[in-house]
């Protein structure tokens, strides 16, 4: 069975603090992890994912296949962070549905 | 190609009736899923398909819930008989290729069952 597992509810940073949004995972094989991101009043969209290794927005995430963790990390929250995050897996070729977390309200205080 | 487009976006519905949902995929996406996200929770599978073949079903589906995409562009999802526990959003993503490649999400349709 595959499953994500974000511990947190809710994280409170205040702007220019360093974030960490923590997704642990199980599942037998090679999974594809994700980041999706829904602000406020908008519909779910991806933030990163693991095999493209980007940076997007300052945010990054590194595969940790000996822990079995995805962490989100940015060095310095913005304001315009705030919003709910979820982390997601899928398998390869046919395997493709996604997988959520309970998903986690990143609240960043001016 | 403005997204993933959903209709209704909203749908208050007594116990017992029937309702049916529409999603229209990216133009040529293949692949067309269905979720539903309940309060507090993540977006949890219900089926999807490629092109009109429906090729995994959730064991959250029940016999009351069928979906189609005839014709491999747009699709519906029908729930029959409708119960509160109904109650949730229910998003369509659609994506080109497979696992691993970006789902793109529409903005739902809140279904409440009174």
């Amino acid at each position: 069975a595959q499953r994500v597992t974000q511990p947190e509810k809710l994280l409170s940073v205040f702007k220019g603090a360093p974030v960490e949004l923590k997704c642990n995972y199980s599942y037998s094989g090679s999974p594809e992890l994700f980041w999706y991101v829904q602000y406020s009043r908008q519909r779910l969209q991806l933030l990163l994912r693991h095999i493209s290794r980007e940076s997007i927005k300052g945010f990054t995430a590194d595969l940790n296949k000996g822990e079995t963790s995805f962490h989100l990390k940015k060095p310095f929250a913005q304001e315009e962070d705030s919003a709910m995050y979820y982390c997601a897996l899928s398998g390869t070729g046919a395997n493709s549905k996604l997988t959520f977390g309970k998903g986690i309200t990143l609240s960043v205080r001016p | 190609d403005t997204g993933v487009s959903q209709d209704p976006r909203h749908k208050i519905t007594k116990r017992g009736q029937n309702v049916t949902f529409r999603c229209d995929p990216i133009s040529e996406h293949n692949r067309l899923y269905w979720y539903r996200q309940t309060l507090g929770q993540g977006p949890e599978f219900l089926t999807y398909f490629q092109n009109e073949a429906q090729l995994e079903k959730s064991r959250l589906l029940s016999d009351r819930f069928s979906a189609e995409r005839p014709k491999g562009s747009f699709s519906t999802l029908e729930i029959q008989r409708t119960e509160q526990g109904d109650s949730a959003m229910y998003l369509c993503a659609s994506t080109f290729g497979g696992g691993g490649d970006t789902q793109y999400f529409g903005p739902g349709t809140r279904l409440t069952v009174l």
